[in-house]
């Protein structure tokens, strides 16, 4: 089944206790992308990947880091989480990008700081 | 960021009745995409948009690209339960070939069913 799956699905962490939450497609999509939504501000976006080895920071890319060191897996890392980080976390790819033909979400990462 | 203001931001329905909901932006799009989401679950895009004007449909949904390229409207007639969810526009200002295609979404409808 063509999918984008993220791991955790819940996430309950310490303030400043690093975390990674994966990311992973079987589409062969060459572009993914990571995604925040709160409540009233819809989604926003961390990170962006155009290829491998090729990223870049959407609107709200502080305290976020993200590699893509091959074309599946598009990991998303808080070095230093903080609770103003509590969100639910989406992953996205796209084909041929977004505006193209559109995202492909995963099921969403729903992470807690204290 | 560029914002997207989508209205309503909730709307409290019959089963049955027809649905509108629109979205604006103070820039020109090129795309136009409409997403739904289930409780739980990640965003699934409905339609998609590409040209001033058109008018697309997906079984009892139907959404349009306005003249102006400010702004996109999704109507839903007859509405089932399975309606109820988070429906989000998106738009694209620009399609390149080299990527950099920079998505930016409205705050979103919650659609409720009143039984």
């Amino acid at each position: 089944e063509a999918q984008v799956t993220q791991n955790p699905r819940y996430l309950i962490t310490v303030t400043g206790k690093k975390l990674t939450v994966t990311c992973s497609q079987n589409m062969n999509h060459e572009y993914m992308s990571w995604y925040r939504q709160d409540p009233g501000l819809g989604l926003r976006q961390i990170y962006y990947s155009m290829n491998v080895e090729v990223t870049d920071k959407g609107d709200v890319p502080e305290g976020y880091k993200v590699s893509r060191k091959e074309k599946r897996n598009f990991p998303l890392i808080l070095e230093s989480p903080s609770p103003n980080q509590t969100s639910l976390y989406f992953c996205a790819s796209s084909l041929g990008g977004p505006g193209r033909d559109g995202y492909t979400f995963g099921s969403g990462t729903r992470l807690t700081v204290v | 960021g560029q914002q997207l203001n989508q209205s309503p931001q909730s709307m409290f329905i019959q089963e049955g009745e027809d649905v509108s909901m629109n979205c604006t932006s103070s820039s020109i799009f090129n795309t136009w995409l409409w997403y739904k989401q289930d409780p739980g679950e990640g965003p699934v895009l409905l339609i998609a948009l590409y040209k001033a004007g058109e008018l697309t449909s997906n079984g009892r949904l139907t959404a349009q690209f306005g003249i102006t390229r400010k702004d996109s409207f999704l109507n839903i007639s007859a509405s089932i339960p399975s309606d109820v969810g988070i429906y989000f526009c998106a738009g694209q200002p620009r399609i390149s070939n080299f990527g950099n295609e920079k998505l930016t979404f409205g705050t979103g409808t919650r659609l409720t069913i009143i039984p």
